[in-house]
């Protein structure tokens, strides 16, 4: 079956401006969670959705935000880019989004603020 | 604030070596999981461990959950140059996965 898709994989943007990052859930999963990566920092929890509900949020700024759709595909939005924002943005989906369970993430989305 | 450590942050050795990678909190996970991550891919997961003094094989890579819950170590045998890649730990929080910062591994010819 097919894997996580991340749209797109590249993106270059200019500082104040904003950009929105799409992810397809595998078949049947309803979690997605969304993770922002930076070396040496390991992944940044941002949020995760469920069935359309935020369930849960990380402690990044409102500029960060999402929301789900009623197939449970995925979108994050990121407004007023900063240059601290230049990171790889994964995304994750699940089956339950409970902890113990598998995670299969995306190729995800290399973001460049410049 | 639950917090996870990975020691080392890199490491390069010649192939046919071992080596362990540790993970360590003051903090006790309901689970944890190792992930490797290669460049331009997204984490896989290679195992989840939910019980203190799990042990678990995977070919080369045993993995071992803490009996207190709050550590586990990655040991890979016989080090292959395909084991190159970044490995992550996360434990599972209440309400969402706890990632270390991860250890890069280069693995030789």
């Amino acid at each position: 079956k097919a894997g996580v898709t991340q749209t797109p994989r590249y993106l270059i943007k200019t500082r104040g401006q904003q950009v929105t990052l799409s992810c397809s859930p595998i078949s049947g999963h309803r979690s997605v969670s969304w993770y922002q990566q930076t070396p040496g920092q390991g992944l940044q929890f941002l949020f995760e959705y469920f069935s359309e509900t935020q369930r849960n949020k990380g402690n990044f700024p409102g500029r960060f935000s999402g929301r789900q759709f009623s197939n449970s595909r995925s979108e994050m939005n990121v407004s007023t880019l900063e240059l601290g924002d230049s990171a790889l943005y994964l995304c994750a989906s699940s089956l339950t989004g409970w902890v113990n369970t598998e995670a299969f993430f995306g190729q995800g989305t290399r973001l460049t603020v410049v | 604030t639950q917090l996870l450590e990975q020691s080392p942050q890199f490491l390069s050795i010649q192939e046919g070596e071992n080596l362990t990678v540790y993970c360590n909190s003051s903090s006790v996970f309901s689970s944890l999981q190792w992930y490797r991550q290669e460049p331009g891919e997204g984490p896989v997961l290679l195992v989840t461990v939910v019980t203190g003094g799990e042990v678990k094989k995977l070919k080369r890579l045993t993995f071992q959950f803490g009996d207190a819950r709050k550590d586990s170590s990655l040991h890979i045998t016989a080090a292959q140059p395909g084991d190159t890649g970044l490995y992550l730990c996360a434990g599972g929080g209440n309400y969402q996965l706890i990632w270390g910062a991860g250890t890069k591994l280069i693995i030789k010819p």
